[in-house]
């Protein structure tokens, strides 16, 4: 079972544009990460929120999370077709050892 | 480049066969966990394991096993192949502090095709 559900699915955005997909989950949590896929490769490390902040930037990335909700969002900003890939949200359960990964949300910059 | 390694990138098996796929992790890193993605899907974990014990599994058949080896090094075994087992193996490595998992860091998989 998957306990962070990515929404949406999919999205097509022009080169410049912002992205936002968003992420829910069922649990209480320890941390919150951020994942990117190329196609067919590793996941690369994004970010990490804790349950105890809200909101962190790294370089055009801003991630906020709403614990009350149990969501949390990923923002990119002026993206480039260089951010074509597919990003996962990845939660620690607030006892846990182990991150549970969402079904991602797969991203096309068009240039 | 995130220091994990895994071999072999690319393989070919049938049903009912047995596979061994490899793994080597990060430098310093205490903790290896293995997940299974199949296409178009999430990884799912498959289990983890800290200073050699296995500590924590994913809901996966006693079939799949694994190993971590004093230098950090890992395997991940799967017997009696599967055609549903085709995906792709990621291995990561990282760092367990107090108890809590912290940022993964992945090697580029090892895709299994079973037919």
């Amino acid at each position: 079972s998957q306990q962070g559900e990515e929404d949406p699915q999919a999205l097509s955005i022009q080169e410049g544009e912002n992205a936002t997909m968003n992420c829910s989950y069922k649990t209480s949590i320890n941390n919150l990460q951020w994942y990117r896929q190329n196609s067919g490769r590793g996941l690369v490390h994004l970010i990490l929120i804790r349950s105890n902040e809200r909101e962190k930037h790294s370089g055009r990335l801003r991630v906020t999370l709403d614990t009350s909700k149990k969501s949390s969002s990923l923002l990119i900003t002026a993206s480039r077709a260089a951010d074509t890939a597919s990003y996962f949200c990845a939660t620690v359960a607030a006892a846990g050892n182990k991150l549970t990964f969402g079904g991602g949300t797969r991203v096309l910059v068009k240039p | 480049e995130t220091g994990v390694t895994q071999s072999p990138t690319h393989l070919i098996k049938t049903r009912g066969q047995q596979v061994t796929l490899r793994c080597s992790s990060q430098s310093g890193h205490n903790t290896v966990s293995w997940y299974q993605q199949a296409l178009g899907q999430g990884p799912q974990f498959i289990f983890q394991y800290y200073r050699e014990e296995e500590n924590g599994r994913g809901n996966f058949p006693p079939r799949f096993s694994g190993l971590q080896f004093p230098n950090y090094s890992s395997e991940l075994n799967v017997n009696a192949l599967e055609l549903d087992d085709s995906a792709l193996y990621l291995c990561a490595s990282s760092m367990i502090v107090n108890l809590v998992a912290g940022e993964l860091f992945f090697g580029e998989g090892s895709r299994l095709t079973v037919l």
